[in-house]
């Protein structure tokens, strides 16, 4: 029964290229969130998804990022022409949808050089 | 707008000793509380969470928080430390009955357990 999985674990970025970050969720999720942790910071809120459907985006930056998650395959984060500030850890959550239970996966970790 | 805020980047204890991590909140109403571990390059493991019912909750790994509405805190205990507790303990909070959905979260604490 495998977890959220997040793939890759690190990726390294050179400044102006585009970074795809996959989560699939466990088995049976259809929500997703993304979160990014900043340095000696928290996790901060980006993206909340369901099959097809963006439905809260309010911690997304306005311009660069997109996220998708489609009918099959994983959701996808994107962030097109990366900087240095882009450089975090980003978490991907799952959940049945509702006040059940929402799992993390370990996270990608993007350095921008 | 909800917000965490967590004393102490760092919290040093002896193994055997008392954990005490502290957490506050702001929100206008009554929210649900979260307590998470990271471990190093692990991601959120859920360790406890409180959404309205018991104010004393128990969690995992004999860790467990106590809701007080008047102090709008929500601390983290351990009666005694063991060295495999050292890790990043965050304290999060979502508006009541959005499940976890848009969580926030504080900064974290670090927990050194030492010999």
């Amino acid at each position: 029964n495998a977890g959220v999985m997040q793939n890759p674990r690190h990726l390294v970025r050179r400044r102006g290229q585009e970074a795809r970050l996959r989560c699939s969720p466990m088995k049976g999720h259809s929500h997703v969130y993304w979160y990014r942790q900043l340095p000696e910071e928290g996790l901060k809120f980006m993206v909340y998804l369901q099959k097809e459907n963006i439905i809260d985006e309010s911690g997304m930056p306005k311009e660069r990022f997109s996220a998708e998650f489609p009918k099959e395959g994983p959701s996808i984060l994107r962030i097109q022409q990366v900087v240095r500030g882009d450089s975090a850890a980003y978490f991907c959550a799952s959940s049945g949808g509702g006040e059940t239970e929402a799992f993390f996966g370990q996270g990608t970790r993007l350095t921008v050089v | 707008a909800q917000s965490v805020t967590q004393l102490g980047s760092h919290v040093s204890v002896s193994e055997g000793a008392l954990v005490l991590l502290r957490c506050n909140y702001s929100s206008s109403v009554p929210p649900y509380l979260f307590w998470y571990v990271q471990y190093p390059n692990q991601g959120l493991q859920l360790l406890l969470k409180y959404t309205s019912a018991a104010t004393l909750v128990k969690g995992i790994n004999g860790f467990e928080a106590e809701f007080k509405k008047s102090e709008t805190s929500f601390h983290l205990t351990k009666p005694s430390a063991h060295m495999s507790d050292a890790a990043e303990y965050f304290c999060a909070v979502s508006p009541p009955n959005s499940g976890y959905s848009t969580l926030t979260f504080g900064k974290g604490t670090m927990l050194l357990v030492s010999p």
